[in-house]
C-alpha cells in the first residue's frame, strides 16, 4: 500500500517553461515533505522541503505548494533548465518515525532546449 | 562541508556470502539512515541510527543489520546473501532526522 504516489512516471518540458511535478500522500500523520532530484549511478540530492503548518516554500526556482486538505503537494520550477533533466522524488515523515521517509515511486522531467 | 561517503560503491558478492557497507555522515550530523532502492520497490527504508541507537527500523528480515560508532559512521551488514538483496544501498545522514543528505550508493550484486 502506497503512502506517497507520484502518479506521472515522466514529463516533458520546454526549456523556459513551467515544469509541475506532482505528489499525492494518503498518511494525515505526515508532518514534513521533501522533494530530492536524482541522477543516475548518484543519490538523490535534497532539493526543497516544507513543513505541515506552511503552505508554501520557496527557494530561487523551486517553490514547493502543500494542499493538506486534499493530501497533495507539488513542485514547481520556473524557469525550466535542460539541467534540470532528472528522476524527482517526493517524500513525507512523520514526527513519530525519526529518519524514516517514505518516498513515491518517482517522475522523470525531461527539459528540452 | 565534506558530504557523506560510502564505501565500496561497487560490490560482487556470492549467494549466502555476507557483505558489510559503511558510510560517513556529515560532519556533525548525528543521525544516519539506510535505504534499498530496486526497480520495483523504489527506494525502502532500512534502519535509522542516532547516537549509537537504533531508533527505528524498517520490514526488512534480520538478515540486514547495522550499527553505528561514537564518531557517528555507520555499518549496515546483510547476512546470507539472496539474489533479491541486489540494489543501491543508500546512506543518508541528518542533524536530527528529517532532512536528509544522500550519499552515492553502495551497488550490490549478488550472483
Amino acid at each position: 500500500d502506497q503512502q506517497v504516489k507520484q502518479n506521472s512516471p515522466s514529463l516533458s518540458v520546454q526549456e523556459g517553461r513551467i515544469s509541475i511535478l506532482n505528489c499525492d500522500y494518503t498518511n494525515s500523520m505526515f508532518d514534513y515533505f521533501l522533494w530530492y532530484k536524482k541522477y543516475p549511478a548518484e543519490g538523490p540530492t535534497f532539493l526543497i522541503s516544507i513543513s505541515s503548518i506552511k503552505d508554501k516554500n520557496e527557494d530561487g526556482r523551486f517553490t514547493v505548494f502543500l494542499n493538506k486538505s486534499a493530501k497533495h503537494l507539488s513542485l514547481h520550477i520556473v524557469p525550466s533548465q535542460p539541467g534540470d533533466s532528472a528522476v524527482y522524488f517526493c517524500a513525507a515523515a512523520d514526527g513519530g518515525s525519526q529518519g524514516n521517509l517514505i518516498f513515491g515511486k518517482g517522475t522523470k522531467l525531461s527539459v528540452k532546449p | 562541508k565534506a558530504g557523506v561517503t560510502q564505501t565500496p560503491r561497487y560490490l560482487i558478492k556470492t549467494r549466502g556470502q555476507q557483505v558489510t557497507l559503511s558510510c560517513s555522515p556529515i560532519s556533525g550530523h548525528r543521525s544516519v539512515s539506510w535505504y534499498q532502492q530496486t526497480p520495483g520497490q523504489g527506494l525502502q527504508f532500512l534502519f535509522e541510527y542516532f547516537s549509537e541507537t537504533q531508533r527505528n527500523k524498517g520490514n526488512f528480515p534480520g538478515r540486514f543489520s547495522g550499527r553505528q560508532f561514537s564518531n557517528s559512521r555507520s555499518e549496515m551488514n546483510v547476512s546470507t546473501l539472496e539474489l533479491g538483496d541486489s540494489a543501491l544501498y543508500l546512506c543518508a545522514s541528518s542533524f536530527q532526522g528529517n532532512e536528509q543528505y544522500f550519499g552515492p550508493g553502495t551497488r550490490l550484486t549478488v550472483t
